[in-house]
């Protein structure tokens, strides 16, 4: 167990739907980033976020947004989803911004 | 902008034998270098991370890595492959100077074949 908290575990939703997806981080880690990850493009970085703020971004679509609360847990908001957007969705927390990142356990995405 | 190489999709290894997973990378300063380890279903457990000094890095589950600056390589070796280590392996990298993000490579199948 990583100590990351990722919910819903599985979600199925429609085309043109609206999900979002939580991660509660490790106690004490102030850095949270979202990852996808697809058959076809592997493991993609979205974006970052430290103690609140958001310090790095990736691929992530303009139909997609996420945020850090006080509290430290994020939420990464996907919209008008596409049968694309099928894909893991993982949360990962660290310590710093240059330590190693532990994972979730995903949040699998189905859009039918 | 860095970048993760791992030039298999796939190794297969006899039970017993050594194994070695190799990972290339590309960044415009130092960099810091991690192996992730993944099973199905399941979300990247941390293997090992290479930040500074000794440059035979050991990590979890008996596995090692090496690296090499001359060749921008850090491949994940271990002397004696157990079926339990079948998964898929994710070699990443942090430029330090620059980046914030962890890019990965597009990950390795391990098989180790009883």
């Amino acid at each position: 167990d990583s100590g990351v908290t990722q919910t819903p575990k599985h979600l199925i939703t429609a085309t043109g739907q609206r999900v979002t997806l939580r991660c509660s981080p490790r106690s004490g880690d102030l850095s949270v980033y979202w990852y996808q990850q697809s058959l076809d493009q592997g493991l993609q970085f979205l974006i970052q976020y430290y103690n609140g703020e958001e310090r790095a971004k990736g691929n992530i679509l303009e139909r997609f947004s996420a945020q850090q609360f006080p509290d430290l847990h994020s939420e990464l908001n996907l919209s008008s989803l596409e049968l694309g957007d099928s894909a893991l969705y993982f949360c990962a927390s660290s310590v710093s911004e240059i330590g190693e990142l532990f994972f979730g356990e995903g949040s699998r995405l189905t859009v039918l | 902008a860095q970048s993760v190489a791992q030039p298999e999709d796939q190794v297969n290894v006899a039970e017993g034998n050594p194994l070695t997973v190799k990972c290339t990378y590309s960044v415009s300063g130092n960099p810091y270098l991690f192996w992730y380890v993944q099973y199905p279903n399941r979300g990247l457990q941390f293997l090992l991370k290479y930040i500074t000094g000794d440059n035979l890095v050991k990590g979890s589950y008996g596995f090692e890595a090496e690296f090499n600056k001359s060749q921008t390589s850090f491949h994940l070796k271990k002397p004696s492959a157990l079926v339990s280590d079948s998964a898929l392996y994710f070699c990443a990298v942090r430029d330090v100077g620059s980046a914030r993000q962890l890019t990965f490579g597009s990950g390795t199948q391990l098989t180790v074949l009883p």
